[in-house]
């Protein structure tokens, strides 16, 4: 069975940082893409980014380009999105999502940028 | 204007049939992407319904009903999703969504479905 279990959600100031983690399982992680999506409360859902099975191709949206940097590591079966400057905008779920049609999500992780 | 743009509402009857517009901006073609629909019921997770590009490139999620279904209309230049046989589990927002320019992933505004 495919799971994915984000984790490192909170509650951070306005500039700070915070480092999200997709646990991965179920599946041969190293043969897949993974992604990660967010939805503000009462909103829809927004593309951040995406990487590669390799790491070799990754993608930002322009919203968060140059803030966030999304990393895997394969021998740990796990996917991450370190976020810098955070603002009020980027308050969200993250959801982790696994390949091009994201196929499969993690239940979530709640990002809470506010002073 | 938006990439993708989608009603924000819907309503149909128990057993009817539902349709879901997801139209893509003038000037980007619709016959060239895949589009994917995912639906998320209020408090869970997105799901992954299917994605859609013609006949022959087309894929269903997994575990995901047959009376769900993906189509295209070229006239209005938008993918479309497909609801047969509607229950009041299919209550949620559905979601269209491209890879435009293959390096960019686009979502749809959503649409709201209610079943009553």
């Amino acid at each position: 069975e495919v799971q994915l279990v984000e984790s490192g959600g909170g509650l951070v100031k306005p500039g700070g940082s915070l480092r999200l983690s997709c646990a991965a399982s179920g599946f041969t992680f190293s043969s897949y893409s993974m992604n990660w999506v967010r939805q503000a409360p009462g909103k829809g859902l927004e593309w951040v980014s995406s990487i590669s099975s390799s790491s070799s191709y990754i993608y930002y949206a322009d919203s968060v380009k140059g803030r966030f940097t999304i990393s895997r590591d394969n021998a740990k079966n796990s996917l991450y999105l370190q976020m810098n400057s955070l603002r009020a905008e980027d308050t969200a779920v993250y959801y982790c999502a696994r390949d091009r049609d994201s196929s499969y999500w993690g239940q979530g992780t709640l990002v809470t940028v506010s002073s | 204007q938006p990439v993708l743009t989608q009603p924000t509402s819907l309503s149909a009857s128990p057993g009817a049939s539902a349709r879901f517009t997801c139209t893509l901006r003038s000037g980007i073609n619709v016959g060239t992407y895949r589009i994917y629909w995912y639906q998320q019921k209020p408090g869970s997770l997105p799901r992954y319904l299917l994605r859609y590009k013609s006949d022959s490139d087309k894929q269903q999620g997994s575990g995901v009903p047959s009376r769900f279904s993906g189509s295209k209309d070229a006239s209005t230049n938008a993918g479309l999703l497909l609801i047969s046989g509607l229950q009041s589990e299919d209550e949620a927002d559905y979601y269209c969504a491209i890879w435009y320019s293959s390096t960019s992933k686009v979502f749809g505004g959503g649409t709201k479905l209610t079943v009553l």
